[in-house]
């Protein structure tokens, strides 16, 4: 199986801050890579497929990036809607497999 | 507007059998490969399996931790989703989510349904 392994586990951050969160493929996944936030008792919502491909709808400030084994998710200006956990998901092989996610908490 | 509604959870001794349900709407189902993903309480997402669709011939996958206990199915006239799941284990206890595929992930989720198994 492939392993995600997303960083870091929690953050604490401020309106307006830049956000930077990273997960690492334990094998090459080409870029078979989704981004999802999740809040508190809500379903997932995808923000990035493939990599670098923005969800229709979801606001610029979030981008992916990366290829291979090494991705990141970025939020350029935090707002206070992006308060959530965030997890990295593949889908190049099965069985598929998320990161273990990455609350990102109010400062 | 797409929508998936999940159905069935409840409480279920272990050992025991539940079958959960998601009706979808807004969207040609038959078309779209299908997933389930399920999350333990204050856990992680965990897939547990797919279905695709008819042209690919419903080829099932699934996650080891259900194999040979859990099965997905669809019913493309009732635009239906669905997820029997026996010999269920404590560990199996969890929000089942399912989701539309769109051969890049999933990209619309229903809201969840808990299945809680304990004795």
């Amino acid at each position: 199986d492939i392993q995600m392994t997303q960083s870091p586990s929690s953050l604490s951050a401020s309106v307006g801050d830049r956000v930077t969160i990273t997960c690492r493929a334990s094998q090459g996944i080409r870029n078979d890579l989704s981004w999802y936030h999740q809040k508190s008792g809500k379903a997932p919502k995808r923000l990035i497929y493939a990599a670098s491909s923005l969800q229709s709808g979801v606001p610029s400030r979030f981008s992916g990036s990366g290829s291979g084994t090494e991705f990141t998710l970025t939020i350029s200006s935090l707002q206070p809607e992006d308060f959530a956990t965030y997890y990295c998901l593949q889908y190049n092989s099965y069985p598929w497999t998320f990161g273990q996610g990455t609350k990102v908490e109010i400062k | 507007e797409v929508q998936l509604v999940e159905s069935g959870g409840g409480l279920v001794q272990p050992g025991g059998s539940l079958r959960l349900s998601c009706a979808a709407s807004g969207f040609t189902f038959s078309d779209h490969y299908m997933d389930w993903v399920r999350q333990a309480p204050g856990k992680g997402l965990e897939w547990v399996g797919r279905i695709k669709n008819k042209v690919e011939s419903n080829i099932t996958e699934y996650a080891a931790s259900v194999k040979g206990r859990f099965t997905i199915s669809r019913d493309d006239s009732k635009n239906s989703l669905y997820l029997q799941m026996n010999s269920l284990k404590t560990e199996d206890t969890a929000v089942y989510y399912c989701g539309r595929d769109t051969d890049a992930s999933i990209d619309y989720w229903g809201q969840g349904v808990l299945v809680t198994v304990s004795s």
